[in-house]
């Protein structure tokens, strides 16, 4: 069974730059989160998706964030612009369903913003 | 708000030895499932073990346990016989919402010395 994936691995932008993230979930998972995980510090949660509806964005900085996935599938996340503070790994993780089931992680997209 | 306290930012233990890791939370229900996930160097996030505050049982999987001490709010992982590839980054994570969307401690980086 293949994972989560996530493209670019790797990302390095100036500050003000627009970036986008993105992440093909477990096939057949319809609940796909992404979290922002900081040097040193567990990851924050951002934004969960069911299919392709929105369950919770209450923690996406929406000023500059923004995420979509539109067809319940793959997703996007994206920046703009970009802060010096926004450096980061970006991870998406992927579940059966919405509820107490396991997250399976990608393996993040690490962000550089100089 | 949920919040979850990892006080112990490093931790080393010798092969073969056993070690525990400790994890507080702060919550309002009484419902509730809690997670140990771990992240080992440069690879992916995974999940160690889970606990459902309804059951008086401690959940166990191989050499991985946990004392889960619900009205002190406390979720501590037990390794026993430890390995060198259980070197990595430990995280104590609760669901934000009913859609399990993860809030995570601050990390215990744990080193395995041979």
């Amino acid at each position: 069974e293949a994972g989560v994936a996530q493209s670019p691995r790797y990302k390095i932008i100036e500050k003000r730059q627009s970036v986008a993230f993105w992440c093909n979930p477990i096939s057949g998972h319809a609940t796909l989160y992404w979290y922002q995980q900081i040097l040193g510090q567990g990851p924050k949660l951002l934004i969960q998706f069911q299919n392709n509806g929105v369950v919770d964005d209450s923690q996406l900085p929406k000023d500059r964030f923004s995420a979509e996935r539109l067809k319940g599938v793959d997703s996007t996340l994206k920046i703009q612009p970009a802060k010096l503070e926004d450096s980061a790994v970006y991870l998406c993780a992927s579940s059966l369903a919405s509820g107490v089931y396991e997250q399976y992680f990608g393996p993040g997209t690490r962000l550089t913003v100089t | 708000a949920q919040t979850v306290t990892q006080s112990q930012p490093e931790m080393s233990v010798q092969e073969a030895e056993t070690v525990t890791l400790s994890c507080t939370y702060d919550t309002s229900e009484n419902n509730y499932y809690l997670f140990w996930y771990k992240q080992p160097p440069s690879r992916q996030m995974i999940l160690v073990i889970r606990q459902e505050a309804y059951k008086q049982q401690n959940a166990t999987e191989n050499r991985f346990s946990v004392n889960f001490q619900k009205a002190a709010k406390s979720f501590s992982l037990k390794i026993s016989d430890s390995q060198l590839g259980d070197t990595a980054m430990y995280f104590c994570a609760f669901p934000h919402n009913a859609g399990n969307m993860l809030t995570f401690g601050g990390g215990t980086r744990l080193m395995v010395k041979p």
